[in-house]
């Protein structure tokens, strides 16, 4: 059972739209990821925020907005996609210092239209 | 840059056999960790197995085993008595054992992925 959980599950969008994607976990986690993964491709990195702070950024496009509320919760705000932004996106966490596992959600599951 | 090779796309096993799925990574520190994940149909990424790489001894979790040989860097994952629920696909996975900036900052690095097919 995990122990991160995702919402929504599914979200179709239009290109127009603004939407959000919702993670949580209570594992007491200090740093949480957000992860893009395309069709039969591994997952990509996007975002981690440690102890609540945005810690790397690989250089996503601003139409993506992560957000951290508190220590349990992370958020991706979404805003005028485009069609090849239609993907995977999971969430994972992990304890804050070396030698910790990171564990991932199950996903949401992201179309736009 | 680290780097991870899975070498086989796509492999088969008769159920209750065993097999072995071939990861090797390219890095120049000494201290990493390194990871099984499991996607099955669902995707959701499920952890296999991890090892320190500063152990000696192979990390082992029920059914599943690594063969971890760190001069050579390579990192074979052996599933034994396979089932059909272990029908997924396998990402072999690397982290550095220091954060990328600031404080609990750690990045995966995953190989492609091999798609393991278990039939009846």
């Amino acid at each position: 059972d995990t122990e991160v959980t995702q919402t929504p599950k599914h979200l179709v969008m239009g290109m127009t739209n603004k939407k959000s994607l919702k993670c949580e976990q209570h594992m007491g986690h200090r740093a949480m990821y957000w992860y893009k993964q395309k069709a039969k491709k591994p997952p990509e990195l996007m975002f981690v925020y440690s102890y609540e702070k945005l810690s790397i950024n690989e250089s996503v496009p601003s139409r993506f907005s992560p957000e951290c509320p508190n220590s349990s919760l992370l958020n991706l705000h979404l805003h005028a996609l485009q069609p090849e932004d239609s993907a995977l996106y999971l969430c994972a966490s992990s304890q804050a210092d070396s030698g910790n596992t990171i564990y991932f959600g199950e996903g949401s599951w992201l179309t736009v239209v | 840059a680290q780097t991870v090779t899975q070498s086989q796309p796509e492999m088969s096993v008769q159920e209750a056999e065993t097999v072995t799925l071939s990861c090797t990574y390219d890095t120049s520190e000494s201290d990493y960790y390194l990871f099984w994940y499991k996607q099955p149909p669902s995707r959701q990424m499920i952890l296999v197995i991890r090892q320190e790489a500063y152990k000696q001894q192979n990390a082992t979790e029920n059914r599943f085993s690594v063969n971890f040989q760190k001069a050579a860097k390579s990192f074979s994952l052996k599933i034994s008595d396979s089932q059909l629920g272990d029908a997924a696909m396998y990402f072999c996975a690397y982290r550095s054992a220091f954060g990328n900036s600031g404080a609990g900052s750690y990045q995966l690095t995953f190989g492609k992925g091999t798609k393991l097919s278990v039939i009846p």
